[in-house]
């Protein structure tokens, strides 16, 4: 029932960017986009969430474009900390949000 | 600010018993807290939401009498595996929704449930 739709893996040096994409083509026009992060053993971690244009908070930046029917995670300069799987999300029936496979970024010393 | 936490993080429990689960919102009020259920290298299952004051909502496929969920307070649900058997063992979450902040959702620390 997962309404998004990522890449399932990807790697990256240490002190690079990493974007990651999410398509969402049927998103309502009261959604929102959030993004979480988890680690191995650990319940989901809240790193941003926008409706539209741009979010830019301490640890990431969400872009949206005008037609919001997909979204851009951008981490800055990961380190090996970053490694984990990121879950793009977007609501459905009474605010519930459907895990897809997220995305799984290794950061690669 | 936004802190669920869960307890027990971890139980080792034997096969035909029942083990609760209890999630809290910390610093925030939770009329709606989920609750998901996370096997190894997948990702999260949603399995019911569970509504202050009413009964539970559960997933297509998830037995309701199996997984009681209860939402006494804003700030309390629990859920309860009964008569667990090793395929219920698993990674338990829950989330809870601020209920003034609806669009906001904080995921708990998880229950590592082991059936033997």
């Amino acid at each position: 029932l997962a309404k998004t739709t990522q890449p399932i893996s990807m790697d990256s040096y240490e002190g690079q960017e990493v974007n990651i994409t999410c398509s969402h083509n049927n998103i309502a026009t009261n959604d929102y986009i959030t993004w979480y992060q988890q680690f191995p053993s650990q319940g989901p971690r809240f790193i941003i969430q926008g409706y539209k244009t741009k979010v830019t908070n301490e640890v990431a930046s969400l872009f949206i474009p005008a037609d919001r029917k997909s979204s851009t995670l951008s981490l800055p300069r990961v380190s090996l900390s970053d490694t984990a799987v990121y879950y793009c999300l977007v609501p459905y029936g009474n605010n519930r949000l459907a895990f897809g496979k997220g995305n799984q970024v290794v950061v690669i010393p | 600010g936004a802190v669920v936490s869960q307890h027990p993080s971890r139980v080792i429990c034997k096969s035909g018993t029942s083990v609760k689960i209890e999630c809290r919102s910390l610093d925030f009020q939770a009329t709606t807290m989920f609750w998901y259920r996370q096997f190894p290298k997948q990702s999260l299952m949603l399995m019911a939401t569970s509504n202050e004051g009413s009964k539970a909502t559960y997933e297509q496929g998830v037995e309701k009498d199996k997984f009681l969920i209860n939402h006494a307070s804003l700030t309390l649900s629990t859920l309860t595996v009964t008569s667990a058997h090793p395929e219920d063992s698993s990674f338990y979450i829950c989330s809870a929704r601020d209920r003034f902040r609806l669009y906001e959702q904080y995921f708990g620390p998880g229950t590592r449930l082991t059936v033997t």
